[in-house]
C-alpha cells in the first residue's frame, strides 16, 4: 500500500536561511507525488508536482522539490525562507492504477514551518 | 466555476443532529474526494468519486457516514447522528480523471458539534 512519511513535525528557521523538508514515500507503481501549502484559516494550495518527467521539479514561491527513486524521498527545499513561507507543508503521494488512472491521494502528517526574523 | 466551492464554510450543530456538507467541483473534473482534517491531524480520506465508477468508501469512519454525487458533478456528504469527535474541517478536491495535473482543494466546511 502507499504511504508516505514526513519526517519532521516542525521545522524552525530564520528568514534568508535554507529551507529543508523532508519527505519519504512507499509506492507500489509509479507515483505521483505532490507538496500541498496550508496558510493558517487558508485553503490548500498545490506548490508542486512530479509526474515521472524531470526529477527535480520546479513550483511556486521558489520551492522545489527533487525525486529520488534509489532513496524513495521527495524533500521540498528553498535556498532562502521568507517570513511569509511559515505556514503547514503536507507531502502527498498518489498511485496510478494498472489503467494508468490516478487513485486517492495519501497525505503526510504535516510538516509546520516557522520562519524566525 | 473557477474553483472548488463548498458550503457552508461554517456549521455549529448539536450532537446528534445531521448535518449536510455540500461540495462543487470545478466544472470537468471527474475525480472528487472529500477528505477530514481534525485539529492536530493530518488529512483523512473519506472517499472517492471517479467518473461513472463505483466510489471509493474506504475511508468513511463509520456507516453514520455517507456521501452522493448527482450527475457526476455536485457532492453531498451526509453525517448521521453526528457526535462531538466529528468535529473537523471537512475538505472537498476535485482533478481532471488522472489528476496528473494536480487537486484542487476547497476552502472546506469547519464542523463543529456541541
Amino acid at each position: 500500500a502507499q504511504s508516505v512519511t514526513q519526517l519532521d513535525s516542525h521545522v524552525s528557521v530564520s528568514e534568508g536561511t535554507p529551507v529543508l523538508l523532508r519527505c519519504n514515500y512507499s509506492s507500489s507503481y509509479s507515483p505521483s507525488l505532490f507538496w500541498y501549502v496550508q496558510h493558517p484559516n487558508k485553503g490548500l494550495q498545490l506548490l508542486l508536482k512530479y509526474t515521472s518527467a524531470a526529477t527535480l521539479v520546479k513550483g511556486i514561491n521558489g520551492f522545489e522539490a527533487e525525486f529520488k527513486k534509489s532513496e524513495t524521498s521527495f524533500h521540498l527545499t528553498k535556498p532562502s525562507a521568507h517570513m511569509s513561507d511559515a505556514a503547514e507543508y503536507f507531502c502527498v503521494v498518489s498511485d496510478r492504477d494498472y489503467g494508468g488512472a490516478t487513485n486517492k491521494l495519501i497525505f503526510g502528517t504535516g510538516t509546520l514551518l516557522a520562519v524566525q526574523p | 466555476g473557477a474553483g472548488v466551492s463548498q458550503s457552508p464554510s461554517n456549521k455549529v450543530t448539536e450532537k446528534g443532529k445531521d448535518v449536510e456538507l455540500r461540495c462543487d467541483p470545478i466544472s470537468g473534473h471527474t475525480a472528487l474526494y472529500w477528505y477530514r482534517q481534525s485539529l492536530g491531524q493530518g488529512l483523512e480520506f473519506l472517499i472517492y468519486f471517479q467518473g461513472n465508477s463505483a466510489p471509493d468508501k474506504s475511508g468513511l469512519p463509520s456507516d453514520r457516514f455517507s456521501a452522493e454525487r448527482t450527475g457526476g458533478s455536485v457532492s453531498t456528504l451526509t453525517i448521521q447522528r453526528t457526535q462531538q469527535e466529528d468535529s473537523a474541517v471537512y475538505l472537498c478536491a476535485s482533478s481532471l480523471g488522472t489528476g496528473g495535473g494536480g487537486y484542487t482543494f476547497g476552502s472546506g466546511t469547519r464542523l463543529t458539534v456541541v
